[in-house]
């Protein structure tokens, strides 16, 4: 993998459904995986930061996994809630240098109640 | 704490006009970014200032777009002459340090049309 990969592209799932999105990147020269949220006609918002091979972040019904060694993180959202609709992020941070974070598409997320 | 403060928020232009985007950091962060958001694609960074410096500029067209970020605070970014590829939301960014690991706060950006 040369870039940073998101599936799937788009999701519509039922309100209290559980869903999960898979973020993939190269392996190599890995530093640290970005995940943001963006609603909108809004700002996107940061939801986590990971490092660390085998790391689990939580937020609220929202958690993310990652691998380092096979490259890829996936997003756990538990019992979506319309609020939940958004176009969720992912990005890789370099390894050395100043933070140059390179962006996946997206995987755009619709809940309907 | 005040967030990542953007104008304008929509502009329409025409090919050829120029055009200039402001971009307000949150307070004491000392990194800024621009990027752009074309349709369908991930945000592109365009350019990176740290302080009032450039430490990354190579996705940046510099025939076209030029930015500027005074005193180490405010940030314009100007296109001119405007191309129709040139369609997109362009976002700015701000974090403490630029280290690998801060977050990045962004403002609401501007959504440029060119017709």
């Amino acid at each position: 993998i040369l870039n940073v990969e998101q599936s799937p592209q788009s999701l519509h799932v039922q309100e209290g459904d559980s869903t999960n999105f898979t973020c993939s990147f190269p392996s190599s020269n890995f530093y640290a995986l970005h995940w943001y949220r963006w609603e909108t006609a809004k700002s996107p918002e940061a939801l986590f930061v990971m490092t660390l091979n085998g790391d689990e972040k939580k937020k609220g019904r929202i958690s993310a996994t990652l691998n380092t060694k096979e490259g890829y993180s996936y997003l756990y959202i538990k019992g979506s809630q319309p609020e939940d609709s958004a176009t969720y992020l992912c990005a890789k941070g370099p390894s050395t240098g100043f933070q140059k974070l390179v962006f996946g598409t997206g995987t755009r997320l619709l809940v309907s109640p | 704490e005040a967030g990542v403060a953007q104008s304008p928020r929509y502009k329409i232009i025409e090919k050829r006009q120029s055009v200039a985007f402001w971009c307000n950091p949150i307070s004491g962060h000392a990194t800024l970014y621009w990027y752009q958001q074309i349709l369908g694609q991930g945000p592109k960074l365009l350019i990176q200032f740290q302080n009032n410096g450039v430490v990354d500029d190579s996705q940046l067209p510099k025939d076209r777009f030029s930015a500027e970020r005074l005193k180490g605070v405010d940030s314009t970014l100007k296109i001119q002459p405007a191309k129709l590829e040139d369609s997109a939301v362009y976002l700015c960014a701000s974090s403490i340090s630029g280290g690998a690991t801060d977050t990045q706060y962004f403002g609401p950006g501007t959504r440029l049309t060119v017709l």
